[in-house]
């Protein structure tokens, strides 16, 4: 199994409250992802990382926040959770290149209920 | 950009069966197209990936993908289905290897009746 470890694993938060999600990984890959998942919706994503200090947004990424600064740790951060941000939340990392080495491999999941 | 359509949100049969899941994709440019196995509160796992080589795709436990351009399909298929097969399944594609993120799928969820 990949090296990606997330914690926490579970957390129940207020509303209003700022949460923040690890994503740690031993296997030195350059790319890093976060993702949502909610029923009828699969995966989006929220934002990716293709390097130290280098991010991007994806699909939903209103009211998140990421940092980078170090290439085995990807931070998500809620700066105020709402209801809408309950969800489960999984953490990707890939290789990258052409040589076929494109799939990511996903971490545990963060179950986050907003309250 | 690319999207992902998975025909039928649960897909069910019987133990023995044959199992199809169906995708379709929409790419600018020659896509990268994945598989994906998530069982109940875990994580994703690749099932099995499309990167321009053998149009037909084997993969773990027994399934395979075949990639026709002319239909932009990438179906998922087992000839007999398991009671260890019951999960949810993800069609995932990639326009650039590794520089563009996997764009997923709704998900089908895969019930298997003894």
């Amino acid at each position: 199994d990949a090296g990606i470890t997330q914690s926490p694993r579970h957390k129940v938060t207020e509303t209003g409250t700022p949460v923040t999600l690890r994503c740690h990984q031993t296997e030195n890959h350059r790319y890093m992802y976060w993702y949502r998942q909610d029923p009828g919706h699969g995966l989006r994503l929220i934002h990716y990382s293709y390097g130290v200090k280098d991010t991007d947004k994806g699909e939903v990424s209103d009211g998140y926040s990421v940092s980078r600064s170090k290439t085995e740790d990807f931070l998500l951060t809620l700066e105020s959770a709402t209801s809408s941000q309950t969800s489960v939340y999984f953490c990707a990392i890939s290789e990258g290149g052409e040589d076929g080495n494109t799939e990511a491999f996903f971490g545990q999941g963060t179950r986050l209920t907003v309250v | 950009a690319q999207s992902v359509t998975q025909l039928g949100s649960h897909v069910s049969v019987s133990e023995g069966a044959l199992v199809l899941l169906r995708c379709n994709y929409s790419s600018s440019v020659p896509p990268y197209l994945f598989w994906y196995v998530q069982y109940p509160n875990q994580g994703l796992q690749l099932l099995l990936k499309y990167t321009s080589a053998a149009t037909l795709v084997k993969g773990i436990n027994g399934f395979e993908a075949e990639f026709k351009k002319s239909e932009t399909s990438f179906h998922l298929t087992k000839p007999s289905a398991h009671m260890s097969d019951a999960a949810e399944y993800f069609c995932a594609v990639s326009d650039f290897p590794g520089n563009t993120p996997l764009v997923f799928g709704k998900g089908t969820r895969l019930s298997v009746i003894a």
